[in-house]
């Protein structure tokens, strides 16, 4: 399994802010993605982190607001742009381990973002 | 993009009880994976499937990917109260090194009764 350290693990923003977000992982991984819970409801994938270039974004989602980083195959980073109270989520990091036919998705305890 | 339902939303159980959750999708993936979310905590991973009728377990867990490659169960035997929390499907189109993003179901919440 991969273990995924994220920071911060909560925080409180002012509107208008930003705020990025850490994810280091314990060992080289394939595949990592970013996605949002909102309370109470399931996780929607963000984007994909992709090593050395732009991040892959879903419907909806936005590099001017979301922007990623992925410089190396253990980090990442996401910058939740210009905070409105709408973005107040837990934002979770994903990495993933791939076999030849296998493949596990692994999550970092997530950071839960309020914005006032 | 693909919808996964998943049921049922909720459970209420006493100690001691089986529990099944499924999940069915409209299309046909390569990867089942199932998920426990405890308050305040990223998912942690429970079971990992590959094939289509395979079954697998993990201690009291176990889930099968459905012959159709459209559902997946999972079922708990002898429930005991930490098996409280949200219980997430997820599924890919791919498998391996092109396993891709996930589908989420809306998760099972359970509660179980000492």
């Amino acid at each position: 399994s991969a273990v995924i350290s994220q920071k911060p693990s909560r925080d409180i923003c002012q509107r208008g802010t930003s705020l990025t977000i850490q994810c280091q992982v314990d060992s080289q991984v394939t595949m990592m993605f970013w996605y949002r819970q909102q309370p109470g409801q399931s996780l929607t994938l963000i984007a994909t982190a992709n090593q050395g270039s732009e991040a892959t974004y879903e419907s909806g989602f936005v590099i001017d607001k979301f922007p990623i980083s992925r410089p190396n195959l253990t980090f990442s980073t996401l910058t939740v742009s210009n905070m409105s109270p709408e973005d107040s989520s837990i934002y979770l990091c994903s990495a993933g381990l791939a076999g030849e036919n296998t493949g596990e998705l692994f999550f970092g305890e997530g950071s839960r973002l309020t914005v006032l | 993009g693909q919808q996964l339902n998943q049921s049922p939303q909720s459970m209420f159980i006493q100690e001691g009880e089986d529990v099944s959750m499924n999940c069915t999708s409209s299309s046909i993936f390569n990867t089942w994976l199932w998920y426990k979310q405890d308050p305040g905590e990223g998912p942690v991973l429970l079971i990992a499937l590959y094939k289509a009728g395979e079954l697998t377990s993990n201690g009291r867990l176990t889930a099968q990917f459905g012959i159709t490659r459209k559902d997946s169960f999972l079922n708990i035997s002898a429930s005991i109260p930490s098996d409280v929390g949200i219980y997430f499907c997820a599924g890919s189109t791919g498998r391996g090194s092109t396993l891709g993003r996930l589908y989420f179901g809306r998760g099972t919440q359970l509660t179980v009764w000492p």
